[in-house]
């Protein structure tokens, strides 16, 4: 089956750029779809489609996705980016996330 | 304004039977499928299955079909996921999602449903 690998974590200085990676076999070929969640909060969708944002979501939220790895970059980090992010992809009428990652605005 | 409301919080005994409930408003209900994601304490996302309410096409995560059964009602603009016979290891929170088609994100999520599995 497929599967999505994010690292488990990812710091950054305030107001630097972040960036979070998520690798799979070919994942080039699909659409991947970024989440952000918040302790105690449903995921919101901060990118869809490799690079769009949607309505709401800062530019300083981008996407690439080429190859064996998408990654969602988050410019100019604030400290109310912190949290967790996750990747999804459809695969063979399934849908998968990446296992997460963790970001730490410092 | 596009909502999706669940039902709340449970607390169940081991072997007890369960369904939650996820209600759509502001869009129209049969154009998207509903989908259910788990979440268990202090982990990440995990895809169950979805519904497509119109026709009531459902598809299952394989790690979850025959635990758990998704199910619709349009005419309430209302999904459900229900467990016959909960484990301790269903304690999780739960969440739905829609989604337009199978390359599009999931747009919009429920606020949750908690449900804790306790004897």
């Amino acid at each position: 089956s497929y599967e999505l690998t994010q690292p488990l974590s990812v710091s950054v200085a305030l107001g630097q750029t972040a960036r979070i990676t998520c690798g799979g076999h070919n994942i080039g070929s699909k659409n991947v779809h970024w989440y952000q969640q918040k302790p105690g909060q449903a995921p919101v969708v901060v990118l869809y489609r490799d690079t769009n944002r949607p309505s709401g979501i800062p530019e300083r939220f981008s996407g690439s996705n080429s190859g064996n790895t998408a990654t969602l970059t988050i410019s100019r980090a604030q400290a109310g980016d912190e949290a967790d992010y996750y990747c999804q992809v459809w695969d063979s009428y399934v849908v998968i996330f990446g296992g997460g990652t963790k970001l730490t605005v410092l | 304004e596009v909502l999706l409301v669940q039902s709340g919080a449970e607390v169940k005994k081991p072997g007890e039977a369960l369904k939650i409930s996820c209600k759509g408003s502001g869009y129209s209900f049969t154009t998207y499928w509903t989908h259910w994601v788990r979440q268990m304490p202090g982990k990440g996302l995990e895809w169950m299955g979805s519904i497509f309410p119109s026709d009531s096409d459902t598809r299952y995560s394989p790690a979850f079909q025959g635990h758990v059964t998704i199910s619709a009602d349009k005419s309430i603009s209302t999904a459900y996921v229900q467990w016959s016979s909960l484990k301790a290891s269903d304690t999780a929170m739960y969440y739905c999602a829609r989604k337009l088609g199978v390359h599009d994100s999931f747009d919009m999520w429920g606020q949750g449903t908690m449900v804790t599995v306790t004897s």
